[in-house]
Parts: C-alpha cells; sequence; structure tokens
C-alpha cells in the first residue's frame, strides 16, 4: 500500500539552529500539506501546494519557516532560527487533487532545547 | 479560534461495548466532515467521513452522524475492540476551501 515517507522521524536541536523535514507524497498525489501539532492539540495547517506552488501558506511564520515543492514531488520544510515554542510533531499529507482524502505520513517530532 | 472542538479529552469503554465520540463546530459554512484515528508515533489515518447533504454514513463498525442544526458530529464504534484504542481527531472544511480545521483529540481506551 502507498504511503507519505517523511524524514527525519525525530529531530533534537539547539535553538536557533536550522531544521529541515522532508516529505515524500504517495505517487500521483498532486496535493501536499504541511501540518503541524503540539502536544494536547489537534493538526494545524502550516503550507499546502498544488503540485509545485503554494495554494495556502497563512499560517506559516515566514520570518522562520520555508516550504518548497521544486518538482511538484517531494517537499521540504525548513525553521530558521528555531525556537523553543516550535517543538511539536510536523506532519506532512498528500491527497490526489484538492478536496480529495488526506493521507498523512508518520510526522517528525522535533525537540528544541 | 477553534472552529472544531471535541470536550471529550478521553474515554475508557469495555470491549464489545459501544464508544460513542462527539464533536462540535461553529462554522456553518462547514460542509464535510472527517474522522481520522491515530497510534502513538503514526500519522492520522482516514477512517470515515460524510457530506452535509447526508445525516448518517456506515461503514463496518464505525457510524457517523450527523445534526447540522445543532452544528455537533458523533462518531459510533461498535462493538469496540481492543485495536481501537487511540486517538480520534474529528476534522471538517468547506467547500471549495480544502483546508482541514482538527479538533484536539479524543483518546479512546477500550478495556478487556
Amino acid at each position: 500500500e502507498a504511503e507519505v515517507a517523511q524524514s527525519p522521524r525525530y529531530k533534537i536541536t539547539e535553538k536557533s539552529q536550522a531544521v529541515a523535514f522532508w516529505c515524500d507524497p504517495i505517487s500521483g498525489h498532486a496535493t501536499l500539506y504541511w501540518y503541524r501539532q503540539i502536544l494536547g492539540q489537534g493538526p494545524e495547517l502550516l503550507v499546502q501546494f498544488q503540485d509545485e506552488s503554494v495554494v495556502d501558506d497563512s499560517q506559516l511564520p515566514k520570518d522562520r519557516f520555508s516550504a518548497e515543492r521544486l518538482k511538484g514531488v517531494d517537499s521540504t520544510l525548513k525553521i530558521q532560527p528555531a525556537e523553543l515554542g516550535d517543538s511539536a510533531m510536523y506532519l506532512c499529507a498528500s491527497s490526489f487533487s484538492r478536496g480529495e482524502t488526506q493521507y498523512f505520513g508518520p510526522g517528525t517530532r522535533l525537540l528544541v532545547l | 479560534d477553534q472552529q472544531v472542538k471535541q470536550n471529550s479529552p478521553s474515554l475508557s469503554v469495555q470491549e464489545g461495548r459501544i464508544s460513542i465520540l462527539n464533536c462540535d463546530y461553529t462554522n456553518s459554512m462547514f460542509d464535510y466532515f472527517l474522522w481520522y484515528k491515530k497510534y502513538p508515533a503514526e500519522g492520522p489515518t482516514f477512517l470515515i467521513s460524510i457530506s452535509s447533504i447526508k445525516d448518517k454514513n456506515e461503514d463496518g463498525r464505525f457510524t457517523v452522524f450527523l445534526n447540522k442544526s445543532a452544528k455537533h458530529l458523533s462518531l459510533h464504534i461498535v462493538p469496540s475492540q481492543p485495536g481501537d484504542s487511540a486517538v480520534y481527531f474529528c476534522a471538517a472544511n468547506e467547500m471549495n476551501d480544502y483546508k482541514l480545521s482538527f479538533g484536539a483529540g479524543t483518546t479512546v481506551t477500550v478495556r478487556a
């Protein structure tokens, strides 16, 4: 069964350092999403891509976060510099197209010290 | 502003009995609702969904009920099994705006 892949699964970093997360969506899925889940809360959308274009990044803290999906396939989410409040689970999801069911990867758990 | 609320953070149920999870929403423009299940160290897995044109959708042991006038939906699991122990998230989106809004989740524990 096709799955969304994410790496790394766990990341520990010190504040002010840069971190990057990678996501490979299910093959053929045009829409890719990055979510942040803080412990005890539901996932919150950070950015949404349709192919290589950003269609919604209204919740992305653009002073420190960036995301790209250069070839419309895999994607990278970067934080620079990381802050203590960035400690969370970062989830990637994909769907065949906008409005279709979203399938999630296992996530990257980030701890900022 | 939390548009989707799951007011019960946890639920404990005996194996074989019914689990009922509740979800309330405030945005009257929401027209599609989903439930996701999440095990520890894994991402959420799609479970079941319902469109606003329906009031019930059933898939095996899982049934979702939607009450639009009350802005309330519920997930029934019958019978509950030990493998159902997980965190369940309610989510919703508006037509033509595919951003999902999630609730905070309900942790279900099925006791043997």
